[in-house]
Formats: structure tokens, C-alpha cells, sequence
């Protein structure tokens, strides 16, 4: 079983506040790390897959930095907005399967 | 294009009895994933079903059943049901699935199934 950790596992951030967060992946064998946002009531929605290490993805005010050989992933969000409220998950790539974290649960205050 | 599609939508069943989620992938995509969702827990892998085979499985007793179709369609099925098995159920289409470790998932809404 692979374990894919995620911290922290919720935070609240004010609105206008930037804020990151981490998954955690074992470094041997990588093939592809995904993030997801997962918004209440709605179905989980790909945000990056990422497979270099180095790597940086950016979408809008949301980015996410890869480090294959240490086995963690970032993701940033700038200047959050309530919009943003919503679980971030991670999933590892590998052996033919998508091992997901169980998530780090964004709540932006207005 | 249509996304994917789950029904039912939310199930009440007893413990003992069986039941049959269904799934209808986006057009085109011929692989599905299940995974099972449960409070404080990670999407669970269950299983994937890729041009009418199951190509893997995750760790997940016999009583978790599934089959694909050959428009690709996928059905799970859960036999003698448990407490333990109340849960949001997702399913995930992608056109290269488990094969391709850098294909995108696009998931359904789920099936939320509660046991008494």
C-alpha cells in the first residue's frame, strides 16, 4: 500500500491571503503526481498532473512545484478567495493505479 | 461533450443485501475507475476496467464486483452488504486510464450508499 500523506489536513485562511500546502509520495518508482480540487456538492476536477522533477504547473493563482527525489509536491494558492474554498487532493501514479492522499480542506474567510 | 454520468444518485440499502452502482464514462474514454470514499479517508482505489477487462484491483474484499461493457459502461456491484460499506462511491473516466500514469481522471458525482 503506498502511503501518500497530505498536511496539513484542514486550514483557514483569510480572504486575500496566500497559503501553501504539502503531499508527500514515495520517491522511489514515480511516475506522475495529480492534484485535484474537490468542491462541496461537485465531482473532483484535475488541477495538474506533474512528472519532472523541478517541475512547476500554474493555473490562475494556484501553482505546484514538484520534488521527485525528496517525494513531496507543493501547491500554492495566491491571494485566496472564497472560491478556493474546497479539499486539495494529491494522487501518486504508479503500478498501474492512482494512490490519493486524503486531502487538505481549504476554507477561505471572507 | 456529456461528462460522466453515475447512477443512482444515493442509495439506502440493508445489511445483507447486494447492490449495482452504475457509471457512463465521457464519450470516447475507454477506461473506468471505481474508488470508495469513507470520512477521514483518501479516495480508496477499487478498481479499473479498461476495453471490457479489469486491469487492476485494488485491496478490497471479494464482495466488490465489477464489469465493463463494450460501450464501455462499467457497473460495480457490492454482495452482502456491510455498515462498513456506507460510503460515496466514485467513478473516474480517462481514455488511456492506468496505462498512461499521466492521464487525466474526469470523475463522476458519485453514488452515496448508506447501509442500515
Amino acid at each position: 500500500i503506498l502511503n501518500v500523506e497530505q498536511s496539513p489536513q484542514s486550514l483557514h485562511v483569510q480572504e486575500g491571503d496566500s497559503t501553501n500546502f504539502t503531499c508527500s509520495f514515495p520517491s522511489s518508482n514515480f511516475y506522475a503526481l495529480h492534484w485535484y480540487r474537490w468542491e462541496t456538492a461537485k465531482s473532483p476536477e484535475a488541477l495538474f498532473v506533474m512528472t519532472l522533477n523541478g517541475d512547476e504547473k500554474k493555473k490562475g493563482r494556484i501553482s505546484a512545484t514538484l520534488n521527485t527525489k525528496e517525494g513531496y509536491s507543493y501547491l500554492y494558492i495566491k491571494g485566496s478567495q472564497p472560491e478556493d474554498s474546497a479539499t486539495y487532493l494529491c494522487a501518486f501514479s504508479n503500478d498501474y493505479k492512482l494512490s490519493f492522499g486524503a486531502g487538505t480542506t481549504v476554507t477561505v474567510r471572507a | 461533450k456529456a461528462g460522466v454520468t453515475q447512477t443512482p444518485r444515493y442509495l439506502i440499502k440493508t445489511r445483507g443485501q447486494q447492490v449495482t452502482l452504475s457509471c457512463s464514462p465521457i464519450s470516447g474514454h475507454r477506461s473506468v475507475s471505481w474508488y470508495q470514499q469513507t470520512p477521514g479517508q483518501g479516495l480508496q482505489f477499487l478498481f479499473e476496467y479498461f476495453s471490457e477487462t479489469q486491469r487492476n484491483k485494488g485491496n478490497f474484499p471479494g464482495r466488490f464486483s465489477g464489469r465493463q461493457f463494450s460501450n464501455s459502461r462499467s457497473e460495480m456491484n457490492v454482495s452482502t452488504l456491510e455498515l462498513g460499506d456506507s460510503a460515496l462511491y466514485l467513478c473516474a473516466s480517462s481514455l488511456q486510464g492506468m496505462g498512461d500514469p499521466t492521464d487525466t481522471q474526469y470523475f463522476g458525482p458519485g453514488t452515496r450508499l448508506t447501509v442500515l
